[in-house]
């Protein structure tokens, strides 16, 4: 199965840039990159997705590179609202065949004003 | 709003009861998944319909099935419940079978409480 870390926690001012890294050292060859946001008890919300360089969609940006061996989710100028926990997944090719989505701790960031 | 239904929002039943969770997909969705989410498990992936057949299984409990109506909606059965199936249960969808690139979208949950 495919392993992701990330850490735990992060701060991070209003206004500022904050950067989440990934690494995802046996990401398999076919696998995406995948980032989820969640909110309290609400269900995860897709962010962005990416196989690799740079990917960049309205809310934020994410950078994958040529070894694919970790990945850094960027988020510009956060604000409170951002507050969540922030998941990283790459693909999980289960015993079925299928992809299955296999969520860790994720990283839960604070925006503080 | 993800478009993908959760009822009830809330339950609250005793040990060794059963409850039905239910969900329905976004319009057009046919792979519905369900996931448990605890504060010491984390978010675990459950069970995963296609078009009304299971085709991925996760971290389920034998007391708990699930299955996927023609209609495409899905329900969860939990049986014998214990205190620790205490929980927020989320239905996901997608449009197709699981690919590579899946999206998934999560339904606001319903919060299991067993007493």
């Amino acid at each position: 199965l495919a392993k992701t870390t990330q850490p735990i926690s992060m701060d991070s001012y209003e206004g500022q840039e904050v950067n989440i890294t990934c690494s995802h050292n046996n990401i398999a060859t076919n696998d995406y990159i995948t980032w989820y946001q969640q909110f309290p008890s609400q269900g995860p919300r897709f962010i962005i997705q990416g196989y690799k360089t740079k990917v960049t969609n309205e809310v934020a940006s994410l950078f994958i590179p040529a070894d694919r061996k970790s990945s850094t989710l960027s988020l510009p100028r956060v604000s409170l609202s951002d507050t969540a926990v922030y998941y990283c997944l790459v693909g999980d090719l289960n015993g079925a065949g299928s992809y299955q989505l296999t969520f860790g701790k994720g990283t839960k960031l604070s925006v503080i004003p | 709003d993800s478009g993908v239904t959760q009822t009830p929002k809330h339950l609250i039943t005793a040990t060794g009861q059963r409850v039905t969770l239910r969900c329905s997909p976004r319009s057009g969705d046919l792979s519905v998944y369900w996931y448990q989410q605890s504060l010491d498990q984390g978010l675990q992936f459950l069970i995963q319909y296609y078009n009304g057949e299971e085709r991925a299984k996760g971290n389920i409990l034998e007391r708990f099935s699930a299955q996927q109506f023609p209609d495409l909606h899905s329900e969860l059965n939990l049986s014998s419940l214990e205190l620790g199936d205490s929980a927020l249960y989320f239905c996901a969808s997608s449009p197709r079978l699981v690919t590579i690139d899946n999206e998934q979208f999560f339904g606001p949950g319903t919060r299991l409480t067993v007493l």
